[in-house]
């Protein structure tokens, strides 16, 4: 069975401009949240989603935003980029919301010059 | 003070040594997780624990509940478990909190 499946792996943008990430979950997982990983902060938990809606979110601003389909895949989105926001983004699904093990994606590499 | 601590931030061991990793949690949990992540960013779960202890080849992962205390251990370490382990809380609300890792280093 294929396992989390992050795009793009890597991208370089300019501060100003805004990206997209994408996550394809495991094959019948309905519950996918993002995490943000800097040397200087570690993993942060960024958002959840479960049934296409926002469970939770991290504290971060509101330039980052998410959303999921139908199909249980996930984007998220980060306008206005700042050299801060240079990061590994992982991507993970669990089956659920409850206490389950949780699958992460390879993450996109995001420079921000 | 973080949420999750863990130590040692960094660990070096002979070939074969046992480790032990620590984790302790100020927060109410509904399970604690022990992430590996090797260098390249992959992130793989090693366990999932809500109580007791439970064991997956060479590697052993106990909490205690009361005590708001995991530990991970490693026997026979060997070179390839070289990575960063991660201890990682989720609370009542679902959020993950995460430690800073752990950087273990096993030489040959």
């Amino acid at each position: 069975k294929a396992g989390v499946t992050q795009t793009p792996r890597y991208l370089i943008k300019t501060r100003g401009q805004q990206v997209t990430l994408s996550c394809s979950p495991i094959s019948g997982h309905r519950s996918v949240s993002w995490y943000q990983q800097t040397p200087g902060q570690g993993l942060q938990f960024l958002f959840e989603y479960f049934s296409e809606t926002q469970r939770n979110k991290g504290n971060f601003p509101g330039r980052f935003s998410g959303r999921q389909f139908s199909n249980s895949r996930s984007e998220m989105n980060v306008s206005t980029l700042e050299l801060g926001d240079s990061a590994l983004y992982l991507c993970a699904s669990s089956l659920d919301r409850g206490v389950n093990t949780i699958y992460f994606g390879e993450g996109s590499w995001l420079t921000v010059v | 003070k973080n949420e999750v601590e863990q130590s040692p931030q960094n660990l070096t061991a002979q070939e074969g040594e046992f480790i032990t990793i620590n984790c302790s949690y100020s927060v109410g949990i509904s399970a604690l997780h022990w992430l590996q992540q090797h260098p390249g960013g992959g992130i793989v779960s090693l366990f999932m624990l809500s109580s007791g202890k439970k064991k997956h080849g060479r590697l052993i992962a106990t909490i205690n509940i009361q005590e708001k205390h995991s530990s991970l251990h490693i026997t026979a370490s060997h070179p390839r478990d070289s990575a960063v382990y991660i201890c990682a809380v989720r609370s009542g609300d679902y959020k993950l909190t995460f430690g800073k890792g752990t950087l273990l280093t096993v030489n040959p």
